[in-house]
């Protein structure tokens, strides 16, 4: 069991660009978060999926979208980077009570945007 | 909305005992859960408290009083490992919120 991957683990983009971070989990959750932390701060929910073609918006949506065609994958897309979508992106899923004991978590993927 | 309250910074001594507290305000508590984040690495479950009452796991116990809105992670036994920082977190809603996170020093 490989867990929670993500791929890549960092990037820098120029202040309009675009990429999606991969997210991957063998465990066969249904559910699938993402979370953006800053320097010393905590997470911050960006999306979640609570299984396959069923997504909705965490705390801080905006800038981002997300998909989920299969169980396993849960891609998150940036749009027009800009300097504040700077941080550490985590990826997360838990099993099909709803997340709310545990959470694995990806390594994070580092993003700078200049 | 949902909020969560921690001390930003606790020191203590190796072989001691530390308390962390965390309150939080939310909609639809489902319970608080705890995570240990080491300097560049992934959060990692320690422990979850649903219902009132004291929850042992090895050194690592965690408290939740639902009339007060309150719970504490309690670390027995320090180890130099233990320096990370830790996250109280709750579930209100679909939602996840966590909380500011606490810096635990410990000190030879």
């Amino acid at each position: 069991n490989a867990g929670v991957t993500q791929t890549p683990k960092f990037r820098i983009l120029k202040i309009g660009q675009s990429m999606t971070l991969q997210c991957t989990q063998d465990m066969n959750h249904n559910y699938m978060y993402w979370y953006r932390q800053d320097p010393g701060m905590g997470l911050k929910l960006i999306y979640y999926s609570v299984g396959a073609g069923i997504t909705d918006k965490g705390e801080v949506p905006n800038g981002y979208n997300v998909s989920r065609s299969t169980t396993e994958d849960f891609p998150l897309r940036l749009e027009l980077a800009a300097p504040s979508q700077t941080s550490v992106y985590f990826c997360a899923s838990s099993s099909g009570t709803g997340g709310i004991r545990t959470q694995y978590f990806g390594p994070g993927t580092r993003l700078l945007v200049l | 909305g949902q909020s969560l309250e921690q001390p930003s910074e606790v020191t203590a001594v190796e072989g001691a005992i530390v308390q962390i507290n965390c309150t939080y305000q939310t909609s639809g508590f489902y319970g608080l859960s705890w995570y240990q984040q080491h300097d560049g690495g992934a959060p990692t479950f320690l422990s979850y408290n649903a219902l009132d009452g004291l929850e042992e796991t090895g050194r690592f116990s965690s408290f939740l009083s639902r009339s007060d809105s309150y719970g504490y992670l309690l670390l027995q036994e320090l180890q130099m490992k233990d320096s990370a920082s830790y996250f109280c977190a709750v579930k209100g809603g679909q939602n996840f919120v966590f909380g500011p996170g606490t810096r635990l020093s410990v000190l030879p």
